[in-house]
């Protein structure tokens, strides 16, 4: 099921902060952001998983709440760079040892950075 | 070398026409998978294959036909398609088929079918 992202779209003045949310109604296992500038592949920002980990870049911070299925970006000092699509990707209960999961992702969030 | 490259960049092809996408890694990831990307919308999950063998197929049409000839590459063999299948055709690769592991995007096939 495909989780819901907002806002659809959000305009920043260079320095300003973000903050960008996903939110599922289906128990999450982990929730992956990345971003997608035009034309580009995505390219991976943060994996947060339900027991707590997380991994990713040191300059993106992210939150989950395993209990009501919510995951939020949160970009701070906006940069011209960080203009792109958001997505996020959600998926279900892990499956140990299998190789069957699957990420489905929102219908992104679209960022422009302003000087 | 942390990079999924796929080939070709861009393929235009008729209703009656085969060919094929290809996508290569060289980071030793055992998990592969192929998108299918409309413009302005998310990523869609067609295939993955793990450890060289066909985990999810998202009911894709026989139309579209993958192969994982080794652990380094994977082909989206194309046969017979319809001119809604036009759209950017990404692969990606984790380290395997686990949740807590991130994908890595190669920069896509846009492949327009007439």
């Amino acid at each position: 099921q495909q989780p819901v992202q907002s806002p659809q779209a959000v305009i920043l003045r260079e320095g300003e902060d973000a903050v960008i949310n996903c939110s599922s109604s289906k128990a999450l296992y982990s929730v992956h952001w990345y971003r997608q500038k035009h034309g580009e592949a995505p390219v991976f920002l943060m994996i947060l998983l339900k027991g707590g980990e997380q991994k990713g870049h040191d300059k993106i911070s992210a939150s989950f709440n395993g209990k009501k299925q919510q995951s939020s970006l949160y970009l701070t000092a906006s940069q011209l760079s960080y203009s792109g699509t958001y997505f996020c990707g959600t998926g279900g209960v892990r499956n140990s040892g299998g190789s069957n999961y699957k990420l489905t992702f929102g219908k992104g969030t679209l960022l422009t950075v302003n000087p | 070398d942390t990079e999924v490259t796929q080939t070709p960049k861009h393929l235009v092809m008729g209703m009656t026409n085969k060919k094929s996408l290809k996508c290569e890694q060289h980071m030793g990831h055992r998990a592969m998978y192929w998108y299918k990307q409309k413009a302005k919308k998310p990523p869609e999950l067609m295939f993955v294959y793990s450890y060289e063998k066909l985990s999810i197929n998202e009911s894709v049409p026989s139309r579209f036909s993958p192969e994982c000839p080794n652990s380094s590459l994977l082909n989206l063999h194309l046969h017979a398609l319809q001119p809604e299948d036009s759209a950017l055709y990404l692969c990606a690769s984790s380290q395997d088929g686990q949740g807590y592991n991130e994908q890595f995007f190669g920069p896509g096939t846009r492949l327009t079918v007439l």
